[in-house]
């Protein structure tokens, strides 16, 4: 069975500066889909960014962007110029190809010191 | 607003109690998901229908959970005889078919607390 795991339940970062969030993956398959979800306080969670498995190269949108590796099965993600907009609960998540189901890790709660 | 609704946000009930969550998702997507959060945890998978078709339960789902989607709109889920066990943030999620992008857009939840 797939997993996903995050090994950090919680990280600060100060404002502006870098942060990375870690996820392993644990599959057999050859074919599927990464994920880093936001769910900020009591609001609805929301996609960050995705990659696909096929894709050789990191999936980057605006300050956030990933280091995809594949044969560590290492997915994780960095957010540049931390705001304070971006404290909230963050979900590495993992879709296999011809599935339609998303599976969440544990999440890593971010916290972004002023 | 045409993002995922969920209706209760909060449900505080009795064990031994039913209750039925409802939602409504993006109107134009096929697909409807439930998962269900607990504190500290990530969301779980329980059911997803295409259209209105169930087509696949989670084992978490025991026999007191039942989810329909009438007609592939809306979607309720019903918990019958209700334990502690059962609190828990149960969150709809519903996405375009087809397998290319996997994007789920979330409601913001019904919080379940059963005393």
């Amino acid at each position: 069975a797939q997993t996903v795991t995050q090994s950090q339940p919680e990280m600060s970062v100060q404002e502006a500066e870098t942060v990375t969030l870690s996820c392993t993956y644990d599959t057999s398959e050859s074919d599927y889909y990464l994920f880093w979800y936001k769910q900020p306080p009591s609001r609805q969670m929301i996609l960050v960014i995705r990659q696909e498995a096929y894709k050789q190269q990191n999936a980057t949108e605006n300050r956030f962007s990933v280091n995809f590796q594949k044969a560590a099965k290492s997915f994780s993600l960095k957010i540049s110029d931390s705001q304070l907009g971006d404290a909230a609960m963050y979900f590495c998540a993992y879709r296999r190809g011809g599935d339609d189901k998303i599976i969440f890790g544990k999440g890593t709660r971010l916290h972004i010191l002023p | 607003d045409t993002g995922v609704s969920q209706d209760p946000r909060h449900k505080i009930t009795k064990r031994g109690q039913n209750v039925t969550f409802r939602c409504d998702p993006i109107s134009e997507h096929n697909r409807l998901y439930w998962y269900r959060q607990t504190l500290g945890q990530g969301p779980e998978f329980l059911t997803y229908f295409q259209n209105e078709a169930q087509l696949e339960k989670s084992r978490l789902l025991s026999d007191r959970f039942s989810a329909e989607r009438p007609k592939g709109s809306f979607s309720t889920l019903e918990i019958q005889r209700t334990e502690q066990g059962d609190s828990a943030m149960y969150l709809c999620a519903s996405s375009l078919g087809g397998l290319g992008t996997g994007e789920l857009f979330f409601g913001e939840g019904s919080r379940l607390t059963v005393l």
